[in-house]
């Protein structure tokens, strides 16, 4: 297994550009999660999904939009990129809600 | 909001035991404790986790006080790839996918 898997690593906008990050699975795992990590900081939890065609709000959803159009995929949009948005972003999934979350490699990105 | 409180930093000799502790005075009796650890900004890595008894796996030992307010990670031979931010997390059991990461602990394994 390939586990949580994260393109692109590294990623340079400008502001008012849009992308998506993308992550994808080959655990069969129901829940899937973004969190970003900005310097010296924990991570913090942007949208989360608990199985194909559901998703919720984290603590800092606002930029950002996601889908779960099946189990494997779970992509991260940015629709008009700011500086702030200047962080590394990590994807992470776990088989349910009670189980361990696996974390991707993260996506750096950076908003000039 | 976190609702642990961990010491910034701490050093170890490599080869020794490295004790993090973690203070978590509003647990709920519904609360586990996780213990996850970040390496050099990769992704963060589960260690163990527990309700109330201690527990132990190949990575670590984890003891909980009888009052469950607060708990130890134990890494019993710290190695320098020890070396990492290790965070404590207190969540119900049911929502692991929500994950709340405070600021960890850095650990410098020194050889």
């Amino acid at each position: 297994n390939a586990g949580v898997t994260q393109t692109p690593k590294f990623q340079v906008l400008k502001t008012g550009q849009s992308m998506t990050l993308q992550c994808a699975q080959d655990m069969n795992h129901e829940y899937m999660s973004w969190y970003r990590q900005d310097p010296g900081m924990g991570l913090r939890l942007i949208h989360y999904s608990v199985g194909a065609g559901i998703t919720d709000q984290g603590e800092v959803p606002n930029g950002y939009n996601v889908s779960r159009s099946t189990t494997e995929d779970f992509p991260l949009r940015l629709l008009s990129a700011a500086p702030s948005q200047t962080s590394v972003y990590f994807c992470a999934s776990s088989y349910d809600n009670q189980e361990t979350q696996y974390f991707g490699p993260g996506t750096r990105l950076l908003v000039l | 909001d976190a609702k642990t409180t961990q010491p910034t930093s701490m050093d170890c000799a490599e080869g020794r035991a490295a004790n993090l502790p973690c203070n978590h005075s509003t647990i709920s009796g519904n609360e586990y404790v996780y213990w996850y650890r970040q390496i050099h900004s990769q992704g963060p890595q589960y260690i163990i986790h527990g309700l109330k008894n201690n527990e132990t796996n190949e990575m670590a030992s984890l003891i909980i006080t009888e009052d469950r307010k607060s708990s130890t990670l134990i890494l019993p031979h710290a190695t320098l790839r020890d070396t990492a931010v290790y965070y404590c997390i207190v969540l119900p059991r049911g929502g692991s996918e929500k994950l709340v990461f405070g600021k960890g602990t850095k650990l410098t394994v020194n050889p």
